[in-house]
C-alpha cells in the first residue's frame, strides 16, 4: 500500500499562474483533506471532503478550489497564484471525519514568485 | 470556531529528562484530542490521541492528560531520546459529519545529548 500520495513534490509558479495539486489514497478512506503549513502557523485546513461527492470549506479557503474526483482522489487548484500562497501543502485522509487518525501525504512545497 | 493554543513553541531538554507540552482549546464541544509528530522534512504522524470520556492515556513513554473543565490537555514524554526530536502538534475537534481538526501552532522539541 502506498498510503497517501501527492504530486508534484516541488513547484515554482509565477504570480497569476494556475496549477492543480493531486492527491490519491489507497486505504479506502471516506474523508480527505487539504492543509497548508507555514512557519509558526501549524497546519491550517483549506478544504475537506467528508465523503465522496461532498466538499466543504476549512479555515483558509480563499484562493483555492477543490474537486473530489472519486473516492481515491482529491485535487486542490490554485486559479491565480499569489506569493501569499507560498507554503507546504499536505493532503490527508481518514476513515471518517470523527475520531479517526488522519494519514498525511509527503507534501508539496510550492513557491510563488 | 475552535481555537487551539500550544506552548511552548520551542523546548530543549537533555536526553533522559521529561518533556511536557501544553494546549488549550476554546470550544467546549470538542471531544477528540490527537497529537501528531513531524520529523524534519517529513509528514505529520499520529502518536497518541484521547477522547473526552477519559482523563489520561499512556503508550510506553508518552502520555496525554485531559482536563475538560479547564479546557486544556498536555503531552508528556518521559526518558526522552534523540529520536524524540521533532515538531509536535496538538489538535482538537468535535464529532459528527461537520467535524474537523484544528491544530495548534506546534512545539519544536530538541533532545540534546
Amino acid at each position: 500500500n502506498a498510503g497517501v500520495t501527492q504530486t508534484p513534490k516541488f513547484q515554482v509558479l509565477k504570480t497569476g499562474q494556475s496549477m492543480t495539486l493531486q492527491c490519491a489514497q489507497d486505504m479506502n478512506h471516506n474523508s480527505m483533506y487539504w492543509y497548508r503549513q507555514d512557519p509558526g502557523m501549524g497546519l491550517r485546513l483549506i478544504y475537506y471532503s467528508a465523503s465522496e461527492g461532498t466538499t466543504d470549506k476549512g479555515e483558509v479557503p480563499n484562493g483555492y478550489n477543490v474537486s473530489r474526483l472519486n473516492k481515491r482522489e482529491f485535487s486542490l487548484r490554485l486559479e491565480s497564484a499569489a506569493p501569499s500562497q507560498t507554503s507546504v501543502y499536505f493532503c490527508a485522509s481518514s476513515w471518517t471525519v470523527s475520531y479517526n487518525e488522519q494519514f498525511f501525504g509527503p507534501g508539496t512545497r510550492l513557491t510563488v514568485l | 470556531g475552535e481555537n487551539v493554543e500550544q506552548h511552548p513553541s520551542t523546548l530543549s531538554v537533555q536526553e533522559g529528562d521529561s518533556a511536557v507540552i501544553k494546549c488549550t482549546y476554546s470550544d467546549s464541544a470538542s471531544n477528540y484530542f490527537p497529537w501528531y509528530k513531524q520529523e524534519l522534512g517529513k509528514r505529520p504522524q499520529l502518536i497518541i490521541d484521547i477522547r473526552s470520556n477519559v482523563g489520561e492515556k499512556k503508550d510506553q513513554r508518552i502520555a496525554v492528560t485531559l482536563n475538560k473543565t479547564a479546557k486544556h490537555f498536555s503531552l508528556h514524554i518521559t526518558e526522552t531520546q534523540p529520536e524524540d526530536s521533532a515538531v509536535y502538534f496538538c489538535a482538537a475537534s468535535t464529532t459528527g459529519t461537520a467535524s474537523k481538526l484544528t491544530f495548534g501552532t506546534g512545539t519544536r522539541l530538541q533532545v540534546t545529548l
